[in-house]
């Protein structure tokens, strides 16, 4: 069975444009999560999808955005990009209420 | 409050020795779980082991085991017979089930750095 699927691995943007970023769960994981992490601040999270509705959301301002197609895909949008967005962006994907499976992450970095 | 404390920034231990890695946890919830992952350079998170706040037994997955003790709120990781390839980093996480929202998000800790030296 195929992973979590994370695309592009590696991304390098300007201050101010924007970000798209894919994360392809597991087959038959309906639950998708996103994480940021970076050396300041750890692994903090952004939110959660389940079957196409957030179902959680973490402590980051409205320049992060995400969504989930009807098959569990998600994509997470990043506006306005600042500096301190360069990160490791981390996508998790889950059967049920406990295990997640992340994928390798895709590092952004901001010049 | 720190939900998720690792007071271990790095630790180093010699090949086949065993080490633990430290976990504290801050919850008013029943019913959690807790999750530890392990992180190589190439920055994957890999999940390791799993222990609910139920459980009487403590977890273990081969060489990785999970001392928990409740009452005081740890979740230590404990490998044995160390390998050079479990030098990575490594993350204590919790997630607590809240009764009327269910499962709030994975929170994890900063990490411990662990060096296996042959």
């Amino acid at each position: 069975k195929a992973g979590v699927t994370q695309t592009p691995r590696y991304l390098i943007k300007t201050r101010g444009q924007q970000v798209t970023l894919s994360c392809s769960p597991i087959s038959g994981h309906r639950s998708v999560s996103w994480y940021q992490q970076t050396p300041g601040q750890g692994l903090q999270f952004l939110f959660e999808y389940f079957s196409e509705t957030q179902r959680n959301k973490g402590n980051f301002p409205g320049r992060f955005s995400g969504r989930q197609f009807s098959n569990s895909r998600s994509e997470m949008n990043v506006s306005t990009l600042e500096l301190g967005d360069s990160a490791l962006y981390l996508c998790a994907s889950s059967l049920n209420t406990d295990e997640q499976f992340f994928g390798p992450g895709t590092r952004l970095t901001v010049l | 409050a720190q939900k998720i404390t690792q007071t271990q920034p790095g630790m180093f231990v010699q090949e086949k020795e065993a080490v633990t890695l430290d976990c504290t946890y801050d919850t008013s919830d029943q019913s959690y779980g807790l999750f530890w992952y392990k992180q190589p350079s190439s920055g994957e998170m890999i999940f390791l082991i799993y222990q609910g706040s139920y459980d009487e037994q403590n977890a273990t997955e081969g060489r990785y085991s999970l001392n928990f003790q409740k009452a005081r709120k740890s979740a230590n990781l404990v490998i044995s017979a160390s390998q050079l390839g479990d030098s990575a980093m490594y993350f204590c996480a919790m997630r607590e089930q809240e009764e009327n929202s269910g499962n709030t998000p994975l929170v994890f800790g900063k990490g411990t750095r662990l060096s296996v030296i042959a």
